[in-house]
């Protein structure tokens, strides 16, 4: 049982470059969200789904699109990078039960836009 | 105002005290909160959740809830070196349909030996 898992771990862009970072979750969890952290900022959500088939914004979306490919895959999509990108992010799921909103996280990948 | 406050720290302890880490929320409507723990350059790592007023224990961790003073805390007991991290407070704010997690910035934790 993996958890959540990322990939890749690390990356380095130029500016106008395009990259998805890939996440998959083994604990059939049904909702799954896209963090970014950058230093002094906390976690930001920058897409989530809540269900397969469904996406939808978060606090800072703008720049990043999202395909839940199905139940264990979520990707994140930078169509063209951009320096202020740089950032750690993060992919996390969330148990299926209404009550339940503890997030489990993977364990980043650090992207750094030049 | 931010949704979710913390002192960025660091705090400092020394190894077998007792630390005390603080957040305060603004929406006086959310349910639900969470500690979670990260180390340098890897993951947030879950370690508490207090769903209702009052204390909540767990090991050397108890998390306390305040929902009239809008305050969350975690206390570790007896700090070892191995808790030196970043602690973050997290809050499930009324149901957007999101379900999603509104984080604190973050206290760093330094524990001395």
């Amino acid at each position: 049982n993996a958890g959540v898992t990322q990939t890749p771990k690390f990356q380095v862009l130029k500016t106008g470059q395009s990259m998805t970072l890939q996440c998959a979750q083994d604990m059939n969890h049904n909702s799954m969200y896209w963090y970014r952290q950058d230093p002094g900022m906390g976690l930001r959500l920058i897409y989530y789904s809540a269900s397969e088939g469904t996406t939808d914004k978060g606090e800072v979306p703008n720049g990043y699109n999202v395909s839940r490919l199905n139940k264990r895959e979520f990707s994140l999509r930078l169509e063209s990078a951009a320096p202020s990108q740089t950032s750690v992010y993060f992919c996390a799921s969330r148990t299926h039960h209404d009550t339940d909103y503890e997030q489990y996280f993977g364990p980043g990948t650090r992207l750094t836009v030049t | 105002q931010k949704e979710v406050e913390q002192n960025s720290g660091p705090l400092s302890v020394p190894e077998g005290a007792i630390a005390s880490l603080n957040c305060t929320y603004s929406d006086r409507v959310s349910q639900s909160f969470f500690w979670y723990r990260q180390y340098s350059g890897k993951s947030p790592e879950l370690i508490m959740s207090i769903y209702s007023n009052g204390d909540k224990e767990d090991g050397r961790f108890t998390a306390q809830l305040n929902k009239a003073s809008q305050y969350v805390s975690l206390l570790i007991r007896d700090s070892q070196p191995s808790d030196s991290a970043t602690y973050l407070c997290a809050v499930k704010k009324p149901d957007t349909g999101r379900r999603a997690l509104t984080f604190g910035s973050g206290t760093r934790l330094q524990v001395q030996p």
